[in-house]
């Protein structure tokens, strides 16, 4: 079957600087995306998601962008702080029936101070 | 507070032992969602439940056993693990599943569960 899959497994950053996160996947029916921050001892939690009659969308800090061309997704965290330490994933989920989220390994992000 | 409650977050059980996990959601939803998460893997969804009927079990063995009384409680029933049936169990919900429904999963804190 197909998967979505992240590019990096570890990204170490200053705190103040901007994080990207990157997320490739390869099944073109899909149409819908949503990145998760999860910290050591919790559960996923939902940060950002985007259709994908969009190429962008902006929240408070994080703006997530889709290249459907290339099938790719990124997760941009804006002055990154010690606090956004933790794994992020990615998940899609394909437009037909009863279709659930499949999800990416992970990416931890490392926050120095 | 994500609204999805797991209990209990610990649990330490023989492989002979029978236990049950619980997850409870106050989000008002209709689908929920049990995954397994295991280190270095992605999450691997088990069984899901869409206004309490089981729309899928994705090639879970027989010793998991989930129940979905009403739309805001669902169970994984535990019977003869394996130690390699150690890891944390993630509870999930989202609005309802089809199509046109593109809504997020929120998750609970997870039981991690040890086989010894």
């Amino acid at each position: 079957g197909e998967s979505v899959g992240l590019h990096l497994p570890t990204l170490s950053v200053q705190e103040g600087d901007n994080s990207i996160i990157n997320c490739a996947y390869s099944n073109s029916a899909s149409d819908y995306f949503i990145w998760y921050k999860q910290e050591s001892g919790k559960g996923p939690q939902f940060i950002i998601d985007i259709r994908s009659n969009m190429d962008k969308r902006q929240g408070q800090r994080v703006t997530v962008l889709l290249n459907k061309t290339v099938k790719h997704l990124s997760l941009q965290i804006a002055a990154t702080q010690p606090g956004d330490s933790a794994v992020y994933f990615c998940a899609e989920k394909v437009n037909s029936g009863y279709s659930t989220l499949t999800f990416g390994k992970g990416t931890m992000l490392l926050v120095s101070p | 507070e994500t609204g999805v409650t797991q209990t209990p977050r610990h649990l330490v059980m023989g492989m002979t032992n029978k236990k049950s996990l619980k997850c409870e959601q106050h989000l008002g939803h209709n689908a929920m969602y049990w995954y397994k998460q295991s280190a270095k893997k992605p999450l691997e969804l088990m069984f899901v439940y869409n206004f309490k009927e089981q729309t899928e079990n994705n090639s879970v063995p027989s010793r998991f056993s989930p129940e979905c009384p009403n739309s805001s409680h669902l169970f994984l029933h535990l019977h003869t693990l394996q130690p390699e049936d150690s890891a944390l169990y993630l509870c999930a919900s989202s609005q309802d599943l089809g199509s046109l429904s593109n809504q997020p999963q929120h998750f609970g804190d997870g039981t991690r569960l040890s086989i010894l």
